[in-house]
């Protein structure tokens, strides 16, 4: 069945950039979007942002642009959430998740990204 | 932007009661809403889309309603298991934006 599995937990210092990455498998990756969500420490979900099956169309939560970069691969079904310039308070879990007909299912099982000093 | 609020914000309940959880939208978003259930250590699981519609392997007592600006998830005969955080998201305008309320915990006593 469709499954996303991601890479593991980072710690980053402010001001440093991380990238995590999400493999697709059971399912034709070139047909859905992938979509990117994080839950920070005693909240709840945020969307970060999504990109478009062939990754030509890509949109960011307004909070978001301008420091977050999506990308995707095809070749290897994977795609990736770059944050830059990262801030304490970017610590959080970071999901991602396939688009079906405009709800998230499956997701990924998380990334914990851990930003500190 | 279209802000999603959910209420209430938490509550208790024991095994067996029913329980309806609400979600309200700023605009108009049609039947473009789903819910969540997200259990701590865990991926949050699609329960409910358009609306109305309940995804595969979910249990006949969840069920959703609504549409335009106001919806409920209904959970019958409530089971240990179904303590969780509910989450309600919306898909909306072009380029499609995303957001989710900020949530119900909901704790089985």
């Amino acid at each position: 069945q469709a499954r996303l599995v991601q890479s593991g937990a980072e710690v980053k210092k402010p001001g440093a950039s991380v990238k995590v990455s999400c493999q697709a498998s059971g399912y034709t990756f070139t047909g859905y979007y992938i979509h990117w969500v994080r839950q920070a420490p005693g909240q709840g979900l945020e969307w970060v942002g999504g990109i478009s099956p062939n990754g030509g169309l890509i949109n960011y939560g307004e909070r978001f642009q301008g420091r977050v970069t999506l990308t995707r691969d095809s070749s290897i079904t994977t795609a990736y959430m770059e944050v830059n310039n990262l801030k304490s308070d970017d610590t959080a879990i970071y999901y991602c998740a396939t688009e079906r007909q405009n709800w998230f299912d499956p997701w990924g099982q998380g990334t914990l990204v851990t930003v500190s000093s | 932007e279209i802000v999603l609020t959910q209420s209430p914000a938490t509550l208790s309940l024991s095994p067996g009661e029913r329980v309806i959880l609400s979600c309200r939208a700023t605009q108009n978003v049609g039947t473009f809403l789903a819910w969540y259930q997200h259990k701590a250590g865990q991926a949050p699981r699609l329960l409910i889309s358009a609306a109305v519609n309940r995804a595969s392997g979910i249990p006949a007592r969840f069920s959703g309603s609504g549409s335009g600006t106001d919806f409920t998830l209904t959970i019958n005969s409530l089971e240990p298991e179904d303590s969780a955080v509910y989450y309600c998201q919306q898909r909306s305008g072009w380029p499609p934006l995303y957001s989710f309320g900020q949530g119900t915990k909901l704790e089985i006593k």
